[in-house]
């Protein structure tokens, strides 16, 4: 994964807004893709994911867009409210096929929401 | 429904002292399971993974060592902790056949003293 240190990127949404955070993946083999949202001193929690032959996913007011052209993935989450201020994480399969579990994750993005 | 169980929700050990961390999976068989490293404000580091009784696979060489006892049981260990151990440890699991998301246990928060 790679090293954020301090100075996670940070995300400031007003309560109602719409929220987009973004991802750039290196791999360009990878076929599936995940976001995952991490509360303070808790495991990580599924999003929602897409598929390298979908370029978009919606579910309960979350996007995900896929950009396989500039390797870039987008988690758009509609009327963000208190309780989606979490660390949001991308994570890509960077292998194809049977025989691939390793999942390589992406600099986490911190959310805040303003009420 | 699967659940995934991973205890102790924290610990504190001294240098030097032996390390279990269990991982146990509900409601599944043949899982794929993992375990992750999460340094402070950092991302997710893969550590080991199995998939099956007895395979282990280790992505990065340290102090840590990991056994599947069982189906559904995973276990990080180490006979020596060091400093540099200390961290958020994360087990997960994904369903066996194909590759689906991975569910994560809520974390042992781990500092070595």
């Amino acid at each position: 994964g790679e090293s954020v240190g301090l100075h996670l990127p940070t995300l400031s949404v007003q309560e109602g807004d719409n929220s987009i955070i973004n991802c750039a993946y290196s791999n360009s083999a990878s076929d599936y893709f995940i976001w995952y949202k991490q509360e303070s001193g808790k495991g990580p929690q599924f999003i929602i994911d897409i598929r390298s032959n979908m370029d978009k996913r919606q579910g309960q007011r979350v996007t995900v867009l896929l950009n396989k052209t500039v390797k870039h993935l987008s988690l758009q989450i509609a009327a963000t409210q208190p309780g989606d201020s979490a660390v949001y994480f991308c994570a890509e399969n960077p292998y194809s096929g049977a025989g691939s579990y390793q999942l390589t994750f992406g600099k986490g993005t911190k959310l805040s929401v303003i009420p | 429904s699967q659940t995934i169980h991973q205890w102790p929700a924290t610990l504190v050990q001294p240098v030097g002292s032996p390390l279990s961390l269990e991982c146990t999976v509900e409601g599944t068989s043949n899982p794929n399971l993992y375990w992750y490293r999460q340094a402070a404000g950092r991302g997710l580091q893969l550590l080991f993974y199995s998939v099956g009784i007895g395979q282990i696979s280790s992505e990065v060489p340290q102090n840590l060592s990991a056994s599947r006892p069982q189906d559904r049981q995973f276990i990080l260990s180490s006979k020596k902790l060091l400093l540099s151990d200390s961290g958020f440890y994360l087990c997960a699991w994904s369903r066996g056949q194909g590759f689906t998301e991975a569910f994560f246990g809520q974390g042992t928060r781990l500092t070595v003293v």
